[in-house]
């Protein structure tokens, strides 16, 4: 069964350093999503991304945060320079049309030190 | 703005007792409502959700919940609890109804279930 992959599992960073966190969502997928969770909290919507532009962004997605589709498979989420709040799991989701359901992916634990 | 509220950060019942899950929503366009469950160290994935039609939906591994215009809830039910149903559940409704809809999430509800 196709599944939304994320990579890597854990990073570690020291604050003010740049992270990219890398998704390839489910191939046929058109619409592309940023989620984050802080520990013990709930999961907060960043960024959406349909045909090769942002969609809808949340005010946590500001300018330190950035969206890419570089090569048609894979979606990324920069980071430019970390605080230690970006501490958090982040997860990417798809989805094939509108209203369907976002499929997730495993996410990626980011720890800023 | 959406918001949702799940009423009960822990929930404990017994192994074959009823689940009920409670989820509140507001929102500005038609709602379109979604539970998701997040087992240990894993991601999100889709229970059941309402868009339009049937206010009866069922989901996977036996949960269904009913949406409720009048009193704005979505509650989730099972008639007969598990111990592999124990995870964090969390409510969800689109965010604005147009293009790639992000989500609004509710703080989830740790489901513990007793032997």
């Amino acid at each position: 069964e196709p599944e939304v992959t994320q990579t890597p599992s854990h990073q570690v960073t020291q604050m003010g350093q740049e992270v990219i966190l890398r998704c390839v969502p489910i191939s046929n997928h058109l619409y592309f999503y940023w989620y984050r969770q802080i520990l013990g909290q709930k999961v907060e919507f960043l960024v959406s991304f349909y045909n090769n532009e942002i969609s809808e962004k949340s005010e946590i997605f500001d300018d330190q945060f950035s969206v890419e589709r570089p090569d048609g498979s894979n979606f990324t989420l920069k980071i430019r320079s970390t605080k230690l709040e970006d501490s958090a799991m982040y997860f990417c989701a798809s989805n094939p049309q509108f209203y369907n359901e976002q499929f997730f992916g495993p996410g990626t634990r980011l720890t800023v030190l | 703005a959406q918001s949702v509220t799940q009423l009960g950060s822990h929930v404990s019942v017994s192994e074959g007792a009823l689940v009920l899950l409670r989820c509140n929503y507001s929102s500005s366009v038609p709602p379109y409502l979604f539970w998701y469950v997040q087992y240990p160290n894993q991601g999100l994935q889709l229970l059941l959700k309402y868009t339009t039609g049937a206010t009866l939906v069922k989901g996977i591994n036996g949960f269904e919940a009913e949406f409720k215009k009048s009193e704005t809830s979505f509650h989730l039910t099972k008639p007969s609890a598990h111990m592999s149903d124990a995870a964090e559940y969390f409510c969800a409704v689109r965010n604005s109804g147009g293009g790639a809809d992000g989500l609004t999430f509710g703080k989830g509800t740790h489901l513990i279930i007793q032997p």
